[in-house]
């Protein structure tokens, strides 16, 4: 199974902070790689999709890079509504698996 | 547009099994796999297979290969994760997802099903 890391596991920032979180695959995995949001209580979200693509309605502040194992995904400038639980998550082969999750907390 | 509403909150005792719908609506069922995803209280998520709802055929992630079966049911567009024997580790909530490429990139979720083990 490809392992996924995230890093760093939590993060402090403020509104207005520009903010980038790592994902690294155990293997290759070329672009196949989406990131979730997450709030409590609540279904993930498509953000991205194969690294860098933004899914529809999504704010343009959010984007992806990387590719081959090493990802990030960059909140241009934090709104409040950002403050969640951000999962990246393999797309390259089966068993899909997922990060740690980041969770990102108002400073 | 597209909408997938899942059955009510499940409380089973161990070695019980439990099975869980996704009734999915605004979109052709039969054209998008269906994936499982699951995440215990506090914890990340984990897939748990997906169906192709067009031919019924299936992929289980080996920690749950002869615990779980996936069926649907295309006359009522509906998807169903059937988890057996069940094991207080088995707590979690039971997410379906909408693939939108057959590539695992999962665009809607449904709400969670809360299935609680214990007896």
């Amino acid at each position: 199974d490809i392992q996924m890391t995230q890093s760093p596991s939590s993060l402090s920032a403020s509104v207005g902070d520009r903010v980038t979180i790592t994902c690294r695959a155990s293997q290759s995995i070329s672009s196949y790689l989406n990131w979730y949001q997450q709030k409590p209580g609540k279904a993930p979200k498509l953000l991205i999709y194969a690294a860098s693509s933004l899914q529809s309605g999504v704010p343009s502040r959010f984007s992806g890079s990387g590719s081959g194992t090493d990802f990030t995904l960059t909140i241009s400038s934090l709104q409040p509504e950002d403050f969640a639980t951000y999962y990246c998550q393999q797309s390259y082969s089966t068993p899909v698996t997922f990060g740690q999750g980041t969770r990102l907390e108002i400073k | 547009q597209v909408q997938l509403v899942q059955s009510g909150a499940e409380v089973k005792k161990p070695g019980a099994s439990v099975k869980v719908s996704c009734k999915a609506s605004g979109y052709t069922f039969t054209g998008y796999y269906m994936h499982w995803v699951r995440q215990a209280p506090g914890q990340g998520l984990e897939w748990m297979g997906r169906i192709n709802p067009n031919s019924g055929g299936t992929n289980y992630a080996q920690k749950f290969q002869g615990r779980v079966t996936m069926t649907r049911d295309t006359s009522i567009s509906t998807a169903y994760m059937e988890l057996s024997r069940l094991r207080s580790d088995d707590t979690a909530v039971y997410y379906c997802a909408r693939d939108v490429s057959a590539g695992c990139d999962l665009d809607y979720w449904g709400q969670g099903t809360l299935v609680t083990v214990s007896s």
